[in-house]
């Protein structure tokens, strides 16, 4: 399976920050990689598709880069909504894989 | 609204049986595939599989294959997820999910349900 790596695993910011976060495939899935956000007790919903496609409906804050092995999410702008789980996922190769996840924490 | 509503938490004993359900509404269900993903502390999330309910088309993760199985009830709009036997580790959240395919082969999850919570322990 393709082993999908994130880093951090945690990340401690302030609203009006800029963060980002790393996401490395085991090997190359192209750009078949999804950006999802987790809020506690909920489920996860897409914020980015295809590596830098925003979803409809997703603040343009939220920017995706790369291809290959190695992808991006930078949050520009922190809100207080922002503040959650973030995973990566690739869908390239079955079975499709996850990210294990990144913590924003206030 | 489309959505995907799902089954409430379960409790079951190791070597039980168990079926969780997840009923589509306002999209045409036998249009698009519907899944499973599962969430735990330990493992994250993981893909199970997904089926066409078209044709019941299937495809699983090697690692689900055997354990878990998926089927879909197009009368009602609705997949299931089952187990013949659990076991202490089929314990977490289950989500079903809906993808969508932007370009040939590659998708991404587009409508999640609320998630089940199934506890297996003796």
């Amino acid at each position: 399976d393709v082993q999908m790596t994130q880093s951090p695993s945690s990340l401690s910011a302030s609203v009006g920050d800029t963060v980002t976060i790393s996401c490395r495939a085991s090997r190359s899935v192209s750009t078949s990689v999804n950006w999802y956000f987790q809020r506690e007790g909920r489920a996860p919903q897409v914020l980015i598709y295809a590596a830098s496609t925003l979803q409809s409906g997703a603040p343009s804050t939220f920017i995706g880069s790369g291809s290959g092995t190695s992808f991006t999410l930078t949050i520009s702008s922190l809100q207080p909504d922002d503040f959650g789980t973030y995973f990566c996922q690739q869908t390239h190769e079955v079975p499709s894989t996850f990210g294990q996840g990144t913590r924003l924490e206030i | 609204e489309e959505q995907l509503v799902q089954s409430g938490d379960e409790t079951r004993k190791p070597g039980e049986s168990l079926r969780i359900s997840c009923e589509a509404f306002e999209y045409s269900f036998t249009s698009y595939w519907i899944g499973w993903v599962r969430q735990t502390p330990g493992e994250g999330l993981e893909w199970i599989g997904m089926i066409y309910p078209h044709d019941s088309n299937t495809i699983y993760n090697p690692t689900f294959q055997g354990q878990a199985s998926i089927s879909a009830d197009k009368s009602i709009s609705t997949a299931y997820l089952h187990w013949g036997s659990l076991r202490a580790s089929d314990s977490g959240i289950y989500y079903c999910v809906r993808p969508y395919y932007y370009d040939s082969g590659t998708y991404y999850f587009n409508l999640w349900g609320q998630g089940s919570l199934v506890t297996v322990s003796s």
